[in-house]
């Protein structure tokens, strides 16, 4: 059962440039997160997703784009890299009831990204 | 302005004592809690929450406490062992709009159990 998976866990860019980042999960879960995690700033989310074909803003979503298309997967796109979104990203997913306030993420083991 | 408040970066406790975590929340519609264990270059994991309607959870080793009036929760770690020295996060479950909650993490405490 490999839960959240993240790839690539490793990438260097030039700034400029753009890259993916895959998130996928075989636990048939609704909703869908990315955080980027600084020194010294704790987790803060960028965009999640409630559901397949739908996506919403978070904390820091300036420079991201993501999508949804299908459930299993959630993208995260970086049109034109710049230094300060060197950081390290997380993926995570939960199975959230509507109304719900249980909402217990599980977490890929992430994407150190390195923009020059 | 930070809604989830973890004031000391790192904690250092000998082995067999109990590790005491803090947290403080500022937001009082948050309902529900959860706390993070983090090792070195992986994912955090999920370690244990609690409801609001509740003061206390445990789970083995592990005890949260939540005070609703002093907007505060603690997780106790008792007997703390070298495996678990690691990061810690609190996070905070709020109503994010359209039937749907996010978490809310705070900075992080690195606790580190000194054999």
């Amino acid at each position: 059962n490999a839960g959240v998976t993240q790839t690539p866990k490793f990438r260097v860019l030039k700034t400029g440039q753009s890259m993916t980042l895959l998130c996928a999960q075989d636990m048939n879960h609704e909703y869908m997160y990315w955080y980027r995690q600084d020194p010294g700033m704790g987790l803060r989310l960028i965009h999640y997703s409630v559901g397949e074909g739908t996506t919403a803003k978070g904390e820091v979503p300036d420079g991201y784009n993501v999508s949804r298309l299908k459930k299993q997967n959630f993208l995260l796109g970086l049109e034109s890299a710049a230094p300060s979104q060197t950081s390290v990203y997380f993926c995570a997913s939960s199975y959230s009831e509507v109304g719900v306030a249980k909402n217990i993420q599980y977490f890929g083991a992430g994407t150190r990204l390195s923009v020059l | 302005d930070q809604q989830v408040k973890q004031n000391s970066p790192s904690l250092s406790v000998q082995e067999g004592r109990i590790s005491i975590l803090n947290c403080d929340y500022t937001n009082s519609m948050f309902d529900y809690f959860l706390w993070y264990k983090k090792y070195p270059a992986e994912g955090p994991t999920f370690l244990i929450s609690i409801s609001s309607i509740k003061d206390k959870n445990e789970d083995g080793r592990f005890t949260v406490f939540l005070n609703k009036s002093a907007k505060h929760l603690s997780l106790h770690i008792v007997p703390s062992q070298p495996g678990d020295s690691a990061v810690y996060f609190c996070a905070a479950s709020g109503y994010s709009g359209a039937g749907s909650y996010q978490l809310t993490f705070g900075k992080g405490t690195k606790l580190s159990v000194i054999p």
